[in-house]
């Protein structure tokens, strides 16, 4: 089975601080995503990569980069965090295997919380 | 721009009821469909995929279909159980390399 799994389940920062979320897929999929996801918003695209170091802005990459120095790493990084990315972290990963695309596999999720 | 839209927003059913979600989006052009379900507080779960040349998809008690020409998919779920209570989602890519465009989602609540 896929596994992808994230650092943390719950994060409690301060505002202004630099903050790291880790996700880490054991498939060797090249695809990884980090999506947010709030009530009523649904879930929202920050950031994907399709392979070693490249990444790709989503649909709200303000206030977010991201880092992928291996293949199976893909870190979330909020420069200076602010109340209002206080959210649930959702990582996926997915494989791409002669130009098809596949099903998406999440991570268990950060709730991170920015006070 | 593709949008993803699922009705109802919740849904209420005692336990044994057969039921269905739906999930419309409005490019038809689609290169496939993903089935979701998401438990409180937790990550999501790959339910069904169902590739844009299929017409439906089926795991136990799940069946899902998909009619490309209306821009439907519908998500079947027999002899409900307490279990099954969850969020379901559904969300579809537009290419082989595109990203995933979600609806927001059905909350499913099976009383015993």
């Amino acid at each position: 089975d896929v596994k992808v799994t994230q650092s943390s389940r719950y994060l409690v920062k301060r505002t202004g601080e630099k903050v790291f979320l880790e996700c880490v897929q054991d498939m060797d999929h090249e695809n990884m995503f980090w999506y947010r996801q709030d009530p009523g918003l649904g879930l929202r695209l920050i950031y994907f990569s399709y392979d070693v170091k490249m990444k790709e802005k989503g649909d709200i990459p303000e206030g977010y980069s991201v880092s992928r120095e291996k293949k199976e790493r893909f870190s979330l990084i909020l420069e200076s965090a602010s109340t209002n990315q206080t959210s649930m972290y959702l990582c996926a990963s997915s494989l791409i295997t002669g130009g098809s695309y596949n099903e998406q596999f999440f991570g268990p999720g950060t709730r991170l919380t920015v006070l | 721009k593709q949008e993803v839209t699922q009705i109802p927003a919740a849904l209420s059913v005692p336990e044994g009821e057969n039921l269905v979600l739906n999930c419309s989006f409005t490019d038809s052009a689609i290169y496939n469909l993903q089935w979701f379900r998401q438990d409180p507080g937790k990550g999501l779960t790959s339910l069904l995929l169902i590739q844009s040349s299929q017409r439906e998809q089926t795991s136990g008690r799940l069946n899902a279909s998909l009619d490309k020409s209306s821009g439907r998919s519908t998500l079947y779920i027999a002899a409900s159980q307490p279990g099954d209570s969850a969020t379901y989602l559904c969300a579809v890519a537009l290419s082989g390399y595109s990203t995933l465009t979600f609806g927001k989602g059905t909350m499913l609540l099976v009383s015993p």
